[in-house]
């Protein structure tokens, strides 16, 4: 069964408006979670680093003011984009490392469609 | 150059036949290597963690060539259920970088 929760799956919105996503590890702790983004065709891109407690950590090129994260427990992390523009539509997925260890399991992903 | 490569593929192979796939990495501190899978419109799904000194788990074989930079992946006996696009990863402790995948289309 899944170990990592994600919601919702898909999105409509109009240009403008903000979008949350949740991600939740189940029956495990995580502290620290991953967001990606991937456009079609291409890999899977590192948005941020989400540590409980802590700020994020952004890759380069990525806007924290745009893509806001929170991650206040130990089992839930959100990922905010706001003011979604049509250049915002792709595939969010989470990932929650297990223990500590480097392996990562994901979401089923959010797929964001900015109209 | 790509912190991960691989050959995008597709490979058309009939159910049965035997598979392999290879992935080069440019970071020679990466530390951890895993194959995963990711179906059409899916999440990605670890298929397996690749150790120096090759690892098997039924029909599919990883090795890892740390001198070379090199990572494989062999199916045996392909099953029209492995069809998907199979994703090199490596990693630091921190973060894993993913390759573009090699799409695999296996046929009756």
């Amino acid at each position: 069964g899944a170990v990592v929760s994600q919601h919702p799956s898909w999105v409509i919105c109009k240009s403008g408006t903000s979008v949350k996503i949740e991600c939740r590890s189940l029956d495990f702790q995580a502290t620290t979670m991953f967001w990606y983004r991937q456009f079609p065709k291409q890999s899977l891109m590192l948005m941020a680093t989400s540590n409980e407690g802590s700020k994020a950590t952004y890759e380069q090129g990525v806007e924290k003011d745009k893509f806001l994260i929170n991650h206040a427990s130990l089992t839930l992390s959100t990922l905010t984009v706001t003011s979604a523009h049509p250049e915002d539509s792709s595939f969010y997925i989470c990932s929650a490392r297990w223990r500590d260890l480097n392996i990562q399991y994901f979401g089923a992903g959010t797929r964001l469609s900015v109209l | 150059r790509k912190e991960v490569e691989q050959d995008p593929g597709p490979f058309n192979v009939p159910e049965g036949a035997t598979v392999a796939f290879n992935c080069t990495y440019s970071n020679s501190a990466s530390q951890s290597f895993f194959w995963y899978r990711q179906d059409c419109r899916k999440e990605p799904k670890l298929l397996m963690s690749v150790y120096s000194s090759g690892n098997e788990d039924g029909r599919f074989t990883a090795q890892l060539n740390r001198a070379s930079q090199y990572i494989s992946l062999l199916i045996r006996d392909s099953k029209l259920s492995d069809s998907a696009t199979y994703l090199c990863v490596v990693g630091g402790f921190q973060k894993l970088v993913f390759g573009t995948g090699t799409r695999l289309l296996v046929s009756p």
